[in-house]
């Protein structure tokens, strides 16, 4: 079967401690994407990379770090300068060329 | 930035009617995507729009592509149970460009319907 795993589904923190957020992908796809969703809003988009080895900032990076060594993963760190780090987090990914991306089923985050 | 405006923010109906929530912006698109969210769930995409003017179906949802470029159109003919969840409309950030690098996304039109 083909798709995106976010784990775990649910991920506790106390603040000041970094967490890690996992994305793996098994559908070849070249681009993948971070975004955070808050209750009541649209989701805002905190990273995205075309190629391995290459990623950019979206509108919300601030906080944040990812890294792409490998065409099938795509990991967020949700750092302790992250201000307001509870968020509902989203993995997606499309393949090459002007294709719509497919979201995997989000990591929902709490920070105490 | 550029924002996408949907509306209505929430609509309560009963379980049979039609359903239609609109999307617009002050720049131009080259495509409109519109998902759904379940709770707790990723959003999964329903329709996708690239040309001005198109009118797409997927079962019972029919999407429009504004001719201004500036706004689309979703219609649920039917409803049922499990159309309940959040629509959101999307498109790339860059105005009139195609790259999905930095898609905008609506702030979500809540649908319940009551059976």
């Amino acid at each position: 079967d083909g798709g995106i795993t976010q784990s775990p589904k649910y991920l506790f923190r106390k603040e000041g401690q970094n967490v890690t957020l996992s994305c793996e992908q098994n559908l070849n796809h070249d681009a993948m994407y971070w975004y955070r969703q808050d209750p009541g809003q649209g989701l805002r988009l905190i990273y995205y990379s075309q190629i391995v080895n290459d990623f950019q900032k979206g509108d919300i990076a601030e906080g944040y770090s990812v890294s792409r060594e490998k065409k099938e993963s795509f990991p967020l760190t949700v750092t302790s300068a992250q201000k307001n780090p509870t968020a509902f987090y989203l993995c997606a990914s499309s393949p090459k060329g002007a294709r719509p991306p497919y979201f995997g089923p989000g990591t929902r985050l709490t920070v105490t | 930035g550029q924002q996408l405006n949907q509306s209505p923010q929430s609509m309560f109906i009963q379980e049979g009617e039609d359903v239609s929530m609109n999307c617009t912006s002050s720049s131009i698109f080259n495509t409109w995507l519109w998902y759904k969210q379940d709770p707790g769930e990723g959003p999964v995409l329903l329709i996708a729009l690239y040309k001005a003017g198109e009118l797409t179906s997927n079962g019972r949802l029919t999407a429009q592509f504004g001719i201004t470029r500036k706004d689309s159109f979703l219609n649920i003919s039917a409803s049922i149970p499990s159309d309940v969840g959040i629509y959101f409309c999307a498109g790339p950030g860059n105005a009139g460009g195609t790259s999905y690098g930095k898609l905008t996304f609506g702030q979500g039109t809540i649908l319940t319907v009551h059976p």
